[in-house]
């Protein structure tokens, strides 16, 4: 199973500015790409899917560059409710299970 | 909004005895999962589970590990000798036939001594 990485910060932030993770895959078959958040010692919660030309939900903005093999997430107007570790989880192709990268951790600040 | 439900929270165990883990995943949903996070570090995929049997497993899943729908609503995970590095967070997913997006439960933590 190839890997995923990420950044594992952490990003300290200030309330209501932008900020941006990436995260790269090493399996170029692979076929499905989400972002999950997870709060500390609770389970991962599905926070998007990331398709090929780009999805925007609210204030979250993921972007999927296929040939690169990079996955970025955009949060806007950031909130003191984002803070959490963000996982970078990417569905080999053929595969059913997820493979996780160990995520990045995001603390905003008041 | 339907939920993956685990159970127990919290399984404290000795070395060697065997746990059977739970999970109840979403009601209309046909394929469920396996994966573990030992803490500090990344989750990690067990197995998938569909149609009554398994479908993919890792190299993690060894012959101590088994997997079974024992009803039309149950999942679950035995461990049959359990082993200090078995210690971790336990999560149940599920997933619906035609949907990639899978749903975590909250996970149960094993704790061996």
């Amino acid at each position: 199973r190839k890997e995923v990485e990420q950044d594992p910060g952490p990003f300290n932030v200030p309330e209501g500015a932008t900020v941006a993770f990436n995260c790269t895959y090493s399996n170029s078959a692979s076929q499905s790409f989400f972002w999950y958040r997870q709060d500390c010692r609770k389970e991962p919660k599905l926070l998007m899917s990331v398709y090929s030309s780009g999805n925007e939900d609210g204030r979250f903005t993921a972007q999927l560059n296929r040939a690169s093999q990079y996955i970025s997430l955009l949060i806007r107007d950031s909130k003191l409710s984002d803070s959490a570790t963000y996982l970078c989880v990417v569905r080999p192709g053929g595969a059913d299970g997820l493979t996780f990268g160990k995520g990045t951790h995001l603390i905003i600040q008041p | 909004e339907p939920e993956v439900t685990q159970t127990p929270s919290h399984q404290v165990t000795q070395m060697g005895q065997e746990v059977i883990l739970r999970c109840v995943p979403i009601s209309n949903h046909l394929y469920f999962y396996w994966y573990r996070q030992i803490l500090g570090q990344k989750v990690e995929f067990l197995v998938s589970f569909y149609n009554n049997e398994i479908s993919e497993k890792s190299e993690i899943f060894d012959d101590q590990f088994s997997v079974e729908r024992p009803d039309g609503s149950n999942f679950t995970l035995k461990i049959r000798s359990t082993k200090l590095e078995d210690s971790a967070m336990y999560f149940c997913a599920s997933s619906a036939l035609d949907r990639d997006e899978q749903y975590f439960g909250p996970g149960t933590r094993l704790t061996v001594t």
